[in-house]
């Protein structure tokens, strides 16, 4: 079975400091996608960074970036100088492509604070 | 650019009946996913179109149907509604059906009574 684990349910921080959020999964394929997803209080779903496994460099995107350890199976997001905006759910989702397809398979998430 | 647009935002319904979501992908996009999101949380895949057919589903029983339009809009339909229906129903859209990014609408928030 392929399953995803973010550990921390709520973590909180401050406004200007470096957080990381974590993310296992486990999976037997090779050929996957790694996506971070937050949901701002609206609800609204926003895709934030995406990893394709098959590349050793980790993808940045502004202050958000990500250590993909592929032999442990991990996938974190660090973000930098936090904003109080940065507040949300943040879930970790995988596209596990051996079946073609393009299922994000959602992790429980991480409630974020950023504090003032 | 228009993004992902759902409708409606909201909708009451009672046990047994049926509900139609609506979805308008992101232009360029032509493939359109569907996810259930109950109150805390993750969402759970329900099925995905590509070229007006559904190509994969996740686990979620036959009441849940749908439909691509050639403009590649879609509708969820779910019949003889049960109150664990009650949720957040994401539409996502992609271009292409493997590994690209997804991008949400708002989605529609379903309460059963």
């Amino acid at each position: 079975a392929q399953t995803v684990t973010q550990s921390q349910p709520e973590m909180s921080v401050q406004e200007a400091e470096t957080v990381t959020l974590s993310c296992t999964y486990d999976t037997s394929e090779s050929n996957y996608y790694l996506f971070w997803y937050k949901q701002p209080p609206s609800r609204q779903m926003i895709l934030v960074i995406r990893q394709e496994a098959y590349k050793q460099q980790n993808a940045t995107e502004n202050r958000f970036s990500v250590n993909f350890q592929k032999a442990a199976k991990s996938f974190s997001l660090k973000i930098s100088d936090s904003q109080l905006g940065d507040t949300a759910m943040y879930f970790c989702a995988p596209i596990f492509a051996g079946g073609a397809t393009n299922k994000l398979i959602f992790g429980t998430g991480t409630l974020l604070a950023v504090q003032p | 650019d228009a993004g992902v647009t759902q409708s409606p935002t909201h909708l009451i319904k009672t046990r047994g009946q049926q509900v139609t979501l609506r979805c308008s992908p992101k232009s360029g996009h032509d493939t359109v996913s569907w996810y259930q999101q109950a109150l805390g949380q993750g969402p759970q895949f329900i099925f995905q179109y590509y070229e007006e057919e559904e190509r994969q589903r996740g686990n979620f029983p036959d009441r849940f149907s749908g439909h691509q339009f050639p403009n590649y809009s879609s509708e969820l339909n779910v019949n003889a509604l049960l109150l664990g229906d009650s949720a957040l129903y994401l539409c996502a859209s992609s271009l292409g059906t493997v590994g690209y990014e997804q991008y949400f609408g708002p989605g529609t928030r379903l309460t059963v009574t």
